[in-house]
């Protein structure tokens, strides 16, 4: 099993530009989130997924947007990138709602300039 | 919404002392409360966990306390390492009437670093 897979690692975009950071996993989990970490911060949550077509907002969900095509694949969507957007973004899925560990990917790095 | 306060945000210890990071919680019914390890650059990892049904659990040389009547809990970390250097988050989840979807509601993180 690999877990749960992000890409890219890292990216910078410039103001006004658009991307998608991918998120897929293979444990067969039915729960996924996207959470942002800002430095000195804990991790926010930016949007979640209970399963395949179902997605709801997070506590910061304002920028971004989520589809949840597959069980696996988890994209997050910035549009019109901005700085406040600047942040390590981190995928997380969990079997079922609670009480169970959240697995983590690897993390992307954005930085918008 | 829930809300979780992490304290100290920087702790610095010897190697072999004991380090103690505490969170405090708002809403009563929370009934999960993980904690997790992040070294530079990694993800985060799931270290130890407790439910609310348990004030106390141990793993070697961690430890989870909980208190749900005060709202708080503590990772105790013994005979500290400069391996167990890295951020300690300690996260809640919520249970609003049971429909949480597993969303967690993460402190601000604590750094430390245990020196040689």
């Amino acid at each position: 099993n690999a877990g749960v897979t992000q890409t890219p690692k890292f990216r910078i975009l410039k103001i006004g530009q658009s991307m998608t950071l991918q998120c897929t996993q293979d444990m067969n989990h039915n729960y996924m989130y996207w959470y942002r970490q800002d430095p000195g911060m804990g991790l926010k949550l930016i949007y979640y997924s209970v399963g395949a077509g179902i997605t709801d907002k997070g506590e910061v969900p304002n920028g971004y947007n989520v589809s949840r095509s597959t069980t696996e694949d988890f994209p997050l969507r910035l549009e019109l990138a901005a700085p406040s957007q600047t942040s390590v973004y981190f995928c997380a899925s969990t079997l079922r709602d609670a009480p169970t560990e959240a697995f983590f990917g690897q993390g992307t790095r954005l930085t918008v300039v | 919404g829930e809300n979780v306060e992490q304290h100290p945000s920087t702790l610095s210890v010897q190697e072999g002392d004991s380090a103690v990071i505490k969170c405090t919680y708002s809403d009563s019914a929370s009934n999960y409360f993980p904690w997790y390890k992040q070294e530079l650059g990694k993800r985060p990892q799931l270290i130890i966990d407790i439910r609310s049904n348990v004030g106390e659990k141990k793993d070697q040389r961690i430890a989870v306390t909980l208190n749900k009547t005060a709202k708080h809990f503590s990772l105790h970390i013994t005979e500290t390492q400069p391996e167990d250097s890295a951020v300690y988050f300690c996260a809640v989840l919520a249970n609003a009437g049971g429909t949480s979807y597993g969303k967690l509601t993460f402190g601000q993180g604590t750094i430390l670093t245990v020196h040689p």
